[in-house]
């Protein structure tokens, strides 16, 4: 079955510490996305990628980080810099095709202890 | 700047009342309207995608219709089992990444 795995389900951060969520996709898709989702916001866009080996800042950057070493893979790094993590977290590939859709992931939620 | 807006916030109908959920958007060069339906604690599911005024897509009780400045999403005979909060995203013209999403309605019917 193709489709977008996000892993862990849930996460818990300690104060000072950084945590990786995975994004692995096998739908053969160039574009993946990283999204956060707080409660009556719409979906926010963290970082993106077009192509591997390239990504871009979306709105909402600051204390993350990706990485795009396989076209299958876009693990996002959630930092101490990041002062509010707690939220859930979507990925998201897109079909560059005519139709043009983003798919998502089943999502992480991010808590911190 | 691209924006999107939905509303009610929320909606509460009995199983089998219709009703129309709103998508409005403000965007430079609409590429795609998208609804998405997304279940408590999970990723958003694609339903429909929409690319010119005037279009509609159906399935199953869902109906998507499409104007330049909005896109309604109409249900018609709910059931339980359509309880969500449904999505509303567009994307504009130009490079790279620029779809916007809506903060969503959220759906619930009653037995």
């Amino acid at each position: 079955d193709g489709g977008i795995t996000q892993s862990p389900k849930y996460l818990f951060r300690k104060e000072g510490q950084n945590v990786t969520l995975s994004c692995e996709q096998n739908l053969n898709h160039d574009a993946m996305y990283w999204y956060r989702q707080d409660p009556g916001q719409g979906l926010r866009l963290i970082y993106y990628s077009q192509i591997v080996n390239d990504f871009q800042k979306g709105d909402i950057a600051e204390g993350y980080s990706v990485s795009r070493e396989k076209k299958e893979s876009f693990p996002l790094t959630v930092t101490s810099a990041q002062k509010n993590p707690t939220a859930f977290y979507l990925c998201a590939s897109r079909d560059r095709g005519k139709m043009n859709i983003q798919y998502f992931g089943a999502g992480t939620r991010l808590s911190v202890l | 700047e691209d924006q999107v807006t939905q509303s009610p916030e929320a909606l509460r109908l009995q199983e089998g009342e219709s009703s129309s959920l709103n998508c409005s958007y403000t965007v430079s060069g609409l590429r795609g309207l998208f609804w998405y339906r997304q279940d408590p604690g999970k990723g958003p599911e694609f339903l429909f995608t929409l690319y010119s005024a005037g279009e509609e897509k159906e399935k199953e009780r869902l109906k998507a219709t499409l104007t330049k400045k909005e896109s309604f999403l109409h249900i018609t005979a709910p059931k339980p089992e359509d309880s969500a909060t449904y999505l509303c995203a567009v994307q504009a013209g130009g490079y790279g990444q620029n779809f916007v999403f809506g903060p969503g309605t959220r759906l619930s019917v009653l037995p």
